[in-house]
């Protein structure tokens, strides 16, 4: 079993509308969530970070965090064309924020107009 | 202020060969990961190193070694290039505690032929 998993899609999201992401994860003792946005032939850039249970919202973007059920997911509101890109979910595995960060193999969105 | 940059950009090699990645952070960051990306996956992370003086291996190690040079710089140096190996190579370092974000360089691709 992966550390990290997602779909990895494609999923076709119409414009306007809500785009979910989900992605779980097997170390228990994982701390932080990240959401990267990758769009093709560019580096990854930090979206959305989460470390406590619940919702975190900014802007379009809410991640949702489940540590019981070790899930983390990634909602776009009002989804544009600019977000279709593949979304990486990355999770601090143990305790310390010195520890090492882990991929899934991400999921690629797009937008239909 | 220059982020993470990374040397080479581009590289072709052959069976065998031997080549150093460079990547430097002017951010006063610790913490410094190496990872690998092939086509239609997510990041695998080869090493990382918390602090300087420190590595540690990731879930790719072999066929590589790190060097942290300081604080700054963290080498991967492949010693005998194989064909397994063309992917492209992104560095990152990271912040920590407050808002953690990890920012990455622009990329190294490798062809191993």
């Amino acid at each position: 079993q992966k550390e990290v998993e997602q779909n990895s899609g494609p999923l076709s999201v119409p414009e306007g509308a809500i785009a979910s992401l989900n992605c779980t994860y097997s170390d228990r003792g994982s701390q932080s969530f990240f959401w990267y946005r990758q769009y093709s032939g560019k580096s990854p850039e930090l979206i959305m970070f989460i470390y406590s249970n619940g919702d975190k919202e900014d802007g379009r973007f809410t991640a949702q965090l489940n540590k019981a059920s070790q899930y983390v997911s990634l909602l776009i509101r009002d989804s544009q064309p600019s977000d279709s890109a593949t979304y990486l979910c990355a999770v601090n595995t143990g305790y310390s924020s010195a520890s090492k960060i882990i991929f899934g193999s991400g999921t690629r969105l797009s937008i239909r107009p | 202020n220059a982020g993470v940059t990374q040397t080479p950009k581009f590289q072709v090699l052959k069976t065998g060969q031997s080549m150093t990645l460079q990547c430097a952070q002017d951010m006063n960051h610790n913490s410094m990961y190496w990872y690998r990306q092939d086509p239609g996956m997510g990041l695998r992370l080869i090493y990382y190193s918390a602090s300087e003086g420190t590595t540690d291996k990731g879930e790719v190690p072999n066929g590589y070694n790190v060097s942290r040079l300081n604080k700054r710089e963290f080498s991967l140096r492949l010693e005998s290039a194989a064909p397994s190996q063309t992917s492209v190579y992104f560095c990152a370092s990271r912040t920590r505690g407050g808002v953690e974000t990890q920012y990455f360089g622009p990329g190294t691709r490798l062809l191993v032929l």
